[in-house]
């Protein structure tokens, strides 16, 4: 089982829909969880980190965080063109410093 | 501004060639990655340092080496390239309690 699990994807929505983006880990003693944008082309920029359970909000962003069922996800409110890119789900696992990705989720936002 | 500086953003070498990438980073962080990506893999983590002179093997150390000397730069060596390793590889760096990681914008890495 890999470490962290993440939908390939594409996942397509219209413009001004929600997107939900989801991940599952395996290492229940992770402890912090992040959610990058990575553009074609580009290196990965950091979107939201999330450290305890429920729901964490950054303008049209908000990351929720479910330790019991080992499952985090992303929600892009008022879904823009401009946010097609790949989503990637990351976790710091065995209580160090080693930062572990999923293998991303495509999201595309149609006009 | 925080930056992590990849000097070398495109290369071609040839197997069996020893291949250096440099990583330098300018905000103090203890700790530093080289990750490589490819496509449907995602990002794959080959080795990790959290202090000067320590190194810890990621996933996929295989044929790769590493290297810090000094806090704010950490080198990846690939010490026979082979044409499996061509891939776009990605240093990034982060504080002590790994809460904020920053990526360099990557090199391009292409064995013939």
């Amino acid at each position: 089982q890999k470490e962290v699990e993440q939908n390939s994807g594409p996942l397509s929505v219209p413009e001004g829909a929600i997107a939900s983006l989801n991940c599952t880990y395996s290492d229940r003693g992770s402890q912090s969880f992040f959610w990058y944008r990575q553009y074609s082309g580009k290196s990965p920029e950091l979107i939201m980190s999330i450290y305890s359970n429920g729901d964490k909000e950054d303008g049209r962003f908000t990351a929720q965080l479910n330790k019991a069922s080992q499952y985090v996800s992303l929600l892009i409110r008022d879904s823009q063109p401009s946010d097609s890119a790949t989503y990637l789900c990351a976790v710091i696992v065995d209580s160090s410093y080693k930062l572990i990705f999923g293998s991303g989720t495509r999201l595309l936002v149609r006009p | 501004d925080v930056k992590v500086t990849q000097s070398s953003r495109y290369l071609v070498k040839r197997t069996g060639e020893k291949v250096f990438l440099e990583c330098v980073q300018d905000m103090d962080h203890e700790n530093m990655f080289w990750y490589r990506q490819d496509p449907g893999l995602g990002l794959r983590l080959i080795y990790f340092s959290y202090d000067v002179k320590m190194k810890e093997k990621g996933d996929i150390p295989e044929g790769y080496s590493v290297s810090r000397e000094k806090k704010e730069r950490f080198s990846l060596i690939l010490e026979s390239a082979s044409t499996n390793q061509t891939s776009m590889y990605l240093c990034a760096s982060s504080d002590t309690r790994g809460n904020t990681i920053y990526f360099g914008e990557g090199s391009w890495l292409t064995v013939v």
